[in-house]
């Protein structure tokens, strides 16, 4: 089975400082890693993937994400957060031709003036 | 493209009333997913389709959930009788599948309070 753990609720950082949100998964087979991004009342938006090949990912926003296969974990980077930044952060694992995306629980991350 | 759209935005009811969620799926995907948000469970996987043929659905909880996709653009998830605890967002998401390695695409939710 596939699953994915963000081991904090929450995590506040100071704008200009950089920030990362932490995400670990388990798979039987290679994974797909995703991270997608809730502002209130809204839906899931998708940031970045990591499907092969280079292990720094980078997606929208300024965010960039890290695989790292021997810890088993991709976290999520950004090197100056934004106000704007401040959202529900959410990691997802699939493995190949399994249509059953997990998600994490979610982070909230908090950027303070 | 308008994206995924759902409705209604917000749904108030009595328990053991008759809940209907509808979804549109962005034009041309072939996959539609329908999820469940709340602070107890996180994000939960219902129910997904492939060209309109329910793949697994072992994520609904009980028979009182039935899901329905009669045609490419348009799905329902309905609760009969609905209950206090099903008071949840619901999230309807569609993608072009490719391999797994494709990105969902998000409604906005409908926010289900079940008095």
């Amino acid at each position: 089975a596939q699953s994915v753990a963000q081991p904090e609720d929450q995590v506040n950082v100071a704008e200009g400082n950089p920030l990362t949100v932490k995400c670990t998964y388990s798979v039987s087979g290679n994974p797909y890693l995703f991270w997608y991004v809730q502002y209130p009342n809204r839906g899931l938006q998708f940031l970045l993937k990591y499907i092969t090949g280079d292990n720094l990912v980078k997606g929208s926003y300024g965010f960039e994400a890290e695989f790292n296969k021997s810890q088993t974990s991709f976290h999520l980077k950004k090197p100056s957060a934004l106000v704007s930044d401040s959202a529900l952060y959410f990691c997802a694992v699939r493995i190949y031709n399994n249509n059953d995306m997990r998600f994490g629980a979610g982070t909230r991350l908090t950027v303070k003036p | 493209d308008a994206g995924v759209i759902q409705s209604p935005r917000h749904e108030v009811t009595e328990m053991g009333q008759e809940v209907t969620l509808r979804c549109k799926p962005i034009s041309g995907h072939d996959y539609l997913f329908w999820y469940r948000q709340t602070m107890m469970r996180g994000l939960e996987l219902l129910i997904y389709f492939n060209n309109n043929v329910p793949i697994d659905d072992s994520g609904m909880p009980e028979d009182r959930f039935s899901a329905k996709m009669p045609n490419a653009s348009f799905s329902t998830l309905k609760i009969q009788p609905s209950e206090p605890r099903d008071s949840a967002v619901y999230f309807c998401a569609s993608s072009l599948r490719t391999g797994g390695f494709e990105k969902l695409f998000f409604g906005s939710g409908t926010q289900l309070s079940v008095l």
